[in-house]
């Protein structure tokens, strides 16, 4: 079956810090990738996307690069602001398997002055 | 243009009580999805509805049902609340564009059966 693993936090940073946040995935078929992200007593935001290999989705200085030979999409982001502070979850889905997402845990990111 | 919109925002019910989330998109999209988020558990898909009229089971359906009342509309019911059933409910629709979906999601509702 399909399945997402993302790095357990919280994900504690200080402003201007790097960020990543690891994703692998495993599916049976040839997956998109998403980044989603969610801000407090909110709904999931689409953050950034990838639909095939080598792929690399950008938004709001976040990127991720579709990497199929380590089945990875790892998010970075070169220097995070306090406003950055959210939950980030990893989610795929496969072509023909009804457009269905299947998400990781999410990850909280915590960024301090 | 709203989006998804969900309502309530909040219910407290007693077990063995009904309810249904109510869930709207005015994008035009065909696909509609109901999640349900627990800690730790990222989000589930309860049902989905590829279409107007058509709807499929998720990873966790038990307990609940749906209708796809029209193309905007797609709603959620709790036949018989269970403190199992507490979670926060997301309602997310999708179109295809060039052959790739993308899911919106509306901002939840959070559900406590006691």
């Amino acid at each position: 079956g399909n399945s997402v693993t993302q790095m357990e936090g919280p994900v504690t940073l200080s402003e201007e810090a790097f960020l990543t946040i690891n994703c692998t995935y495993t599916a049976t078929g040839y997956p998109s990738l998403f980044w989603y992200v969610q801000y407090p007593g909110e709904g999931l935001q689409l953050l950034l996307k990838a639909t095939k290999a080598d792929d690399k989705g950008s938004n709001k200085g976040f990127e991720a690069t579709y990497r199929k030979e380590t089945t990875s999409f790892h998010l970075e982001k070169g220097s995070v602001q306090v406003s950055d502070s959210a939950v980030y979850f990893c989610a795929l889905s496969v072509r023909g398997g009804g457009n269905k997402l299947t998400f990781g845990t999410g990850t909280q990111l915590k960024v301090e002055l | 243009n709203a989006g998804v919109t969900q309502t309530p925002k909040f219910q407290v019910l007693k077990t063995g009580q009904s309810m249904t989330l109510q869930c709207a998109q005015d994008m035009n999209h065909n696909s509609m999805y109901w999640y349900r988020q627990d800690p730790g558990m990222g989000l589930r898909l309860i049902y989905y509805s590829a279409s107007e009229g058509t709807t499929d089971k998720g990873e966790v359906p038990n307990g609940y049902n749906v209708s796809r009342l029209n193309k905007r509309e797609f709603s959620l019911r709790l036949e018989s609340a269970a403190p199992s059933q507490t979670s926060v409910y997301f309602c997310a629709s999708s179109v295809r564009d060039r052959g790739e979906d993308t899911q919106y999601f509306g901002p939840g509702t959070r559900l406590t059966v006691l």
